[in-house]
């Protein structure tokens, strides 16, 4: 079955430090990974995905993920964190197919990032 | 371009009560889907819809019904809710079966009492 893990609960950063949130998969077949944003009392926001192609993938916010096959990992990055990065990170696998063909999205955990000034 | 609207934002429930979170999109996504979400588990799957008239079970569907009349609205209802069914609930629709991001909306957050 896909599932993906999030090992950690919180990440605690520093603002202007690079971040990293990991996330690792485990499917059958080609991934198609995603990572999502929540804030706090909104919906999730989309941030990024991977289907096929360069392993390091370039989202919003100035996010980026970086794919990799051999580690099954698809962890999010950025260069400088920022306060307002503080939020809850999802990252997602495509499900299989189920009985109307519709694929689902299996979240992880989630990851609170804190970002302090 | 309002995406995906859900309503209520908050509500408070007695055991036993019945409701209908409502869901709306404007984007003209034939998928829509219906999440829970609970601290530690991240978000499981209710129910879900492929188009008007065609709807199936996720993960978690017992409590819980869903009806697709239309393209635009996915409503959620709750049979008789227990305290097992205080949760956060997301709406998400996709224009695409399996590459595309859902689109959420903001979210219902509900406690059965």
């Amino acid at each position: 079955a896909q599932s993906v893990a999030q090992p950690e609960d919180q990440v605690n950063v520093a603002e202007g430090n690079p971040l990293t949130v990991k996330c690792t998969y485990s499917v059958s077949g080609n991934p198609y990974l995603f990572w999502y944003v929540q804030y706090p009392n909104r919906g999730l926001q989309f941030l990024l995905k991977y289907i096929t192609g360069d392993n390091l993938v370039k989202g919003s916010y100035g996010f980026e993920a970086e794919f990799n096959k051999s580690q099954t990992s698809f962890h999010l990055k950025k260069p400088s964190a920022l306060v307002s990065d503080s939020a809850l990170y999802f990252c997602a696998v495509r499900g299989p197919a189920m009985n109307t063909g519709f694929q689902k999205l299996v979240f992880g955990t989630g990851t609170r990032l804190l970002v302090s000034p | 371009n309002a995406g995906v609207t859900q309503t209520p934002k908050f509500q408070v429930l007695k055991t036993g009560q019945s409701m209908t979170l409502q869901c709306a999109q404007d984007m003209n996504h034939e998928y829509m889907s219906w999440y829970r979400q609970d601290p530690g588990m991240g978000l499981r799957l209710i129910h879900y819809s492929v188009g008007a008239g065609i709807t199936d079970q996720g993960e978690v569907p017992n409590g819980y019904n869903v009806s697709r009349s239309t393209t635009e609205d996915f409503p959620l209802r709750l049979l008789s809710a227990a305290p097992s069914q205080t949760s956060v609930y997301f709406c998400a629709s996709s224009y695409d079966l399996g590459a595309g991001g859902y689109t959420f909306g903001s979210g219902t957050r509900l406690t059965v009492v």
